[in-house]
């Protein structure tokens, strides 16, 4: 079994949408979880990160940690063909050494 | 330039061949970091570095060659890779080795070995 598991998709949703991106653990240890987005190209932009369990939101992204189920979410509310991208999850067990998701590839279609 | 800048942004080498890899951050951080991004397969941590020094070898073969002349700059020396280590390399900084969890990162190095 992978630490981290993310389904990598394509999720595809039409614009104003509710984009819904997961991520499942198997590690209990992990303590700061985090989400990056990458366009085409590019190299990872942070989006947001936790500590522990609960929610965080800003403008028109919530990321909840639910640490009994090792789960995470990220949620990305009226969705607009720029939220295209591929979204990773990565999370710390309190050292430097992150572990990622594959990556979930987005499209948001007008 | 702002933030993190990588060059050359492409690269293709030989098996022989010995080439550089460099990673400049205008954002007065003092710790760096080096990942690779293969194909289908997560990120991955390679070296880290805080107040120029080496604090983190994740594993990396000997071929790969990391050097930190100053907390501005790093660069990724290589030689006689092989065709697996084709790959987007990646650079990032965050302000110290303790806010590891708030990294930036570069556009990356697009690897290309033949």
């Amino acid at each position: 079994q992978k630490e981290v598991e993310q389904d990598p998709g394509p999720l595809s949703v039409p614009e104003g949408a509710i984009v819904s991106l997961n991520c499942t653990y198997s590690n209990s240890a992990f303590q700061y979880f985090m989400w990056y987005r990458q366009y085409s190209r590019k190299g990872p932009e942070l989006l947001m990160y936790t500590y522990s369990s609960g929610n965080k939101e800003d403008g028109r992204f919530t990321a909840q940690v639910d640490k009994s189920s090792k789960y995470i979410s990220l949620f990305i509310r009226d969705s607009q063909p720029s939220d295209s991208a591929t979204y990773l999850c990565a999370m710390y067990r309190g050292s430097y050494i992150p572990t990622f998701g594959r990556g979930t590839s987005l499209i948001v279609h007008p | 330039e702002t933030g993190v800048t990588q060059t050359p942004r492409h690269l293709v080498m030989g098996m022989t061949n010995k080439k550089s890899l460099k990673c400049e951050q205008h954002l007065g951080h003092n710790a760096m970091y080096w990942y690779k991004q293969s194909a289908k397969k997560p990120l991955e941590l390679m070296f880290v570095y805080s107040l120029e020094e080496r604090v983190e070898n994740n594993s990396v073969p000997s071929r790969f060659s990391p050097e930190c002349p100053n907390s501005s700059h790093l660069f990724l020396h290589l030689h006689t890779l092989q065709p697996e280590d084709s790959a987007l390399y990646l650079c990032a900084s965050s302000q110290d080795q303790d806010s590891y969890y708030e990294q930036y990162f570069g556009p990356g190095t697009r690897l290309t070995v033949t």
